[in-house]
């Protein structure tokens, strides 16, 4: 099955300690973008990625390290979480960015993250 | 700052009325723009895409339209049914990679 997967799905974390979100898909694409979702913020692109080893930031990338090391993978990485980091994080991968084809993102499930 | 706005938090309407969702957005040369549903604790799924230099664009009951002098777009649902009632949001490309999503209008179709 076609699938983009996140994990954690839920996690509880305190200010400081470093965590890393994975992010895989099996589709092949070469594009893969992570997105943090408040409320009344909507979706805001935190960092993207073309193809492997091609990062680029989004709109909010402060705090966030991103990798792109195998083209399934794409882990978000927070150094030192802080509270204002506390949201639902969505990875999502496209065929490609650009051109060849609808751009049609497909998403994970989430992974809502709490710093205390 | 590039900005879009979608027209309302929350739409309520009937069901077997037409539902007609605004996309608004503001410094910005999209593209293309996309349309994707979002239910409660899942991940957005992709719905239709509308490129710059198309009017508009159907899928079954879903229409969506891309007015690039009024920068909007609107999304309609003919027919809406319950199962139709969801979180839709609007996204907008510009530089290949960087994608811009509205905070998303919530649609209830009552039955």
């Amino acid at each position: 099955e076609a699938q983009v997967t996140q994990n954690p799905r839920y996690l509880i974390t305190v200010t400081g300690k470093k965590l890393t979100v994975t992010c895989s898909q099996n589709m092949n694409h070469e594009y893969m973008s992570w997105y943090r979702q408040d409320p009344g913020l909507g979706l805001r692109q935190i960092y993207y990625s073309m193809n492997v080893e091609v990062t680029d930031k989004g709109d909010v990338p402060e705090g966030y390290k991103v990798s792109r090391k195998e083209k399934r993978n794409f882990p978000l990485i927070l150094e030192s979480p802080s509270p204002n980091q506390t949201s639902l994080y969505f990875c999502a991968s496209s065929l490609k960015a650009w051109g060849a084809n609808t751009g049609e993102l497909f998403f994970g499930e989430g992974s809502r993250l709490t710093v205390l | 700052s590039q900005k879009i706005e979608q027209n309302s938090e929350a739409l309520n309407i009937q069901e077997g009325k037409t539902a007609t969702l605004t996309c608004n957005y503001t410094n910005y040369s999209p593209a293309y723009l996309q349309w994707y549903r979002q239910d409660p604790g899942r991940g957005p799924v992709f719905l239709l895409l509308i490129r710059e230099n198309e009017k508009e664009k159907r899928k079954e009951r879903l229409k969506v339209t891309f007015d690039t002098t009024l920068k909007q777009s609107l999304f309609h649902i003919t027919a809406s049914q319950p199962a139709d009632s969801a979180t839709y949001l609007c996204a907008l490309y510009t530089n290949a990679g960087k994608s811009t999503f509205g905070d998303g209008t919530t649609l209830t179709v009552k039955p």
